[in-house]
């Protein structure tokens, strides 16, 4: 049971690169979510899924996009990377909402020169 | 919109001292979550607070949730080095499909 898996770990991005964040899990949790982390900000929230086929916008949408098309996998797409996408990209899920921690993965450190 | 506050963002402790670490947050939920995170690693569940009054513990933690008060503590008995991380608190926003809102995370830092 590995939990939550992210690839890479690291990349590095030049300015108007596009690239994809993997993210798998084996929970067969329903809900998945895409998080962003910059130094002493906590978490924002980027995106969403409460099942596969199904996502939504959270708190700091602009600039990614994502797709569900089975339990497992939620990737993340940049599109045209710019510095303000340089981060710490973590991958979650959960049973359910309400009540129901989230497991998290290692993360993807990204840096966009 | 749901805001969460943690207060100190930032503790350097010496061992064997008690401290609490507080989490505000600004509209009414009884879900509360309490994270750690180690320096370049992930986050880690420590405890779900679901009602008025909860108080989970596990080893020298104690957290504990007033939801009339929007206020939880998370407090640290007698530390240790090994508590040396970054602890985040997150709320569960009610309004707004139940969407998980965290705190900027207080950095504690255990001087041996």
């Amino acid at each position: 049971n590995a939990g939550v898996t992210q690839t890479p770990k690291f990349r590095i991005l030049k300015i108007g690169q596009s690239m994809t964040l993997q993210c798998t899990q084996d929970m067969n949790h329903n809900y998945m979510y895409w998080y962003r982390q910059d130094p002493g900000m906590g978490l924002k929230l980027i995106y969403y899924s409460v099942g596969a086929g199904i996502t939504d916008k959270g708190e700091v949408p602009n600039g990614y996009n994502v797709s569900r098309s089975t339990t497992e996998d939620f990737p993340l797409r940049l599109e045209l990377a710019a510095p303000s996408q340089t981060s710490v990209y973590f991958c979650a899920s959960s049973y359910r909402t309400g009540g129901y921690e989230q497991y998290f993965g290692p993360g993807t450190r990204l840096t966009v020169t | 919109e749901l805001k969460v506050e943690q207060n100190p963002l930032f503790l350097s402790m010496q061992e064997g001292k008690n401290y609490t670490i507080y989490c505000n947050y600004s509209t009414t939920s009884d879900r509360l979550y309490w994270y750690r995170q180690d320096p370049g690693k992930s986050l880690e569940s420590l405890f779900v607070l679901l009602s008025n009054g909860a108080v989970k513990q596990e080893g020298r933690l104690m957290a504990s949730l007033d939801t009339k008060a929007r206020l939880s503590t998370l407090h640290i008995t007698a530390a240790v080095h090994d508590l040396s991380a970054t602890y985040f608190c997150a709320v569960d926003d009610m309004n707004r499909d139940d969407k998980i809102i965290f705190g900027k995370g207080t950095r504690l830092h255990i001087l041996p």
